[in-house]
């Protein structure tokens, strides 16, 4: 089946550096992938979707230029949180469809990213 | 998009059927029913997705009745590693940018 991949698994930041995230569909295209960030013991909200070749499509609420999106192939999209701070400290997860299989395939989600500012 | 809401909480026994029912009185002709469970610090993990009616596959099936206003996961025999959160999502799948918002999802305990 279709598998996303995301690293690192995780990471350790000092507040004020940058921290970038990949993630790779790694057996299939992906034209779009969406990302989501997970508090503890929260659901996953969606950040924006990132699409290949343009400008990502963030959610209400979450600042572009802190999370910055690039989706410069069709396999690779990278999430970088600018000047981390100890609020963005979270579990980032991309996914993405391989519609390849057919319509209405579901999303398949990478392991996630678990970030740490300090 | 469709808002879905499910119970927060379940608890069951090893060995019992589990049953999680997802209400998504909004969803559009085009939208999809898919059900993802999640385990601590990973990525939610797909089980099955339908349409309408029912659909079974080797881990779940899924009752969609006629007006697909709700939906039932269920799980046959659970054991003690399907403890885990399990989440209701229902959204356009054949659309590329097919977004799919997650609910509050539903923590099924299993105990021994």
């Amino acid at each position: 089946g279709a598998v996303v991949s995301q690293h690192p698994s995780w990471v350790i930041c000092k507040s004020g550096t940058s921290v970038k995230i990949e993630c790779r569909s790694l057996d299939f295209q992906a034209t779009t992938m969406f990302w989501y960030r997970q508090f503890p013991k929260q659901s996953l909200m969606l950040m924006a979707t990132s699409n290949e070749g343009s400008k990502a499509t963030y959610e209400q609420g979450v600042e572009k230029d802190k999370f910055l999106i690039n989706h410069a192939s069709l396999t690779l999209s990278t999430l970088t949180v600018t000047s981390a701070h100890p609020e963005d400290s979270s579990f980032y997860i991309c996914s993405a469809r391989d519609l390849s299989v057919g319509p209405n395939s579901p999303l398949h989600f990478g392991n996630g990213t678990r970030l740490t500012v300090t | 998009l469709a808002k879905t809401t499910q119970p927060i909480s379940m608890d069951s026994y090893e060995g019992q059927e589990v049953n999680i029912t997802c209400s998504h009185n909004n969803i559009a002709t085009n939208d999809y029913i898919t059900w993802y469970q999640q385990f601590p610090s990973q990525g939610p993990r797909f089980i099955i997705q339908g349409y309408k009616t029912k659909v079974t596959n080797e881990v779940a099936s899924l009752f969609i009745p006629a007006d697909r206003k709700s939906s039932t996961l269920s799980l046959p025999r659970v054991s003690l590693s399907d403890t885990a959160v399990y989440y209701c999502l229902v959204g356009e799948g054949s659309s590329n940018t097919g977004k799919l918002i997650f609910g509050q999802g539903t923590t099924l305990q299993v105990k021994p």
